[in-house]
């Protein structure tokens, strides 16, 4: 079955600095990568998500990449601010199973 | 409120006893999938409905916890025989659509044996 692994586990970065977090999935049949961002106590939040048909999208500060062959996808958050600390978790769509794998998650930590 | 919901928000039980849980999809999603998560984790897939009919069960739902989406809408999820092991986040998400479609999660029930 799909496997998602995810580094690093936790990523400290300086206000205004960017932060990329990775991640590598097992099942070449994986079509749909969305990642999570979920702040302490809250609910898992969809921040961005991307297709296996196109190789990079871009909402405002964050991006996401994936590289099919490689089978690895990447967030990517520029000009990070201090309310983007938070866990963040990549998942992968088990295309035979119908449901998302998770990362292990990434907290990431902005220093002012 | 056009979101997830769950409750009760958290549950403190004791060992042995059974506990339910209630989650209430986004309106029009005919898929719902609840999932377990523990500290420091992401969340782990347990079970998920498309409309009533349960299609996938993972290998950690053992035969002490079922579900249930009776007619398409909320779903139970029972824990009968709580261990401690149960203690965790439960986490229900719902989408519009079977396959690979956006997936929103409910706050969550934080389930405590004691």
């Amino acid at each position: 079955g799909e496997n998602v692994e995810q580094h690093p586990s936790t990523l400290s970065v300086q206000e205004g600095d960017s932060a990329v977090i990775k991640c590598t999935y097992s099942d070449s049949a994986s079509n749909y990568f969305p990642w999570y961002k979920q702040e302490l106590g809250k609910r898992p939040q969809l921040i961005i998500d991307i297709r296996s048909n196109v190789g990079e999208k871009k909402d405002q500060r964050i991006a996401v990449t994936l590289n099919k062959t490689a089978k690895h996808f990447s967030l990517h958050i520029t000009e990070t601010q201090p309310e983007d600390s938070a866990v963040y978790f990549c998942a992968a769509w088990a295309q035979g199973a119908q449901k998302l794998v998770f990362g292990q998650g990434t907290r990431l930590t902005i220093n002012p | 409120d056009t979101g997830v919901s769950q409750n009760p928000r958290h549950k403190i039980t004791k060992r042995g006893q059974n506990v339910t849980f209630r989650c209430d999809p986004i309106s029009e999603h005919n898929r719902l999938y609840w999932y377990r998560q523990t500290l420091g984790q992401g969340p782990e897939f347990l079970t998920y409905f498309q409309n009533e009919a349960q299609l996938e069960k993972s290998r950690l739902l053992s035969d002490r916890f079922s579900a249930e989406r009776p007619k398409g809408s909320f779903s139970t999820l029972e824990i009968q025989r709580t261990e401690q092991g149960d203690s965790a986040m439960y986490l229900c998400a719902s989408s519009l659509e079977q396959g690979p479609y956006e997936q929103y999660f409910g706050p969550g029930t934080r389930l405590t044996v004691t």
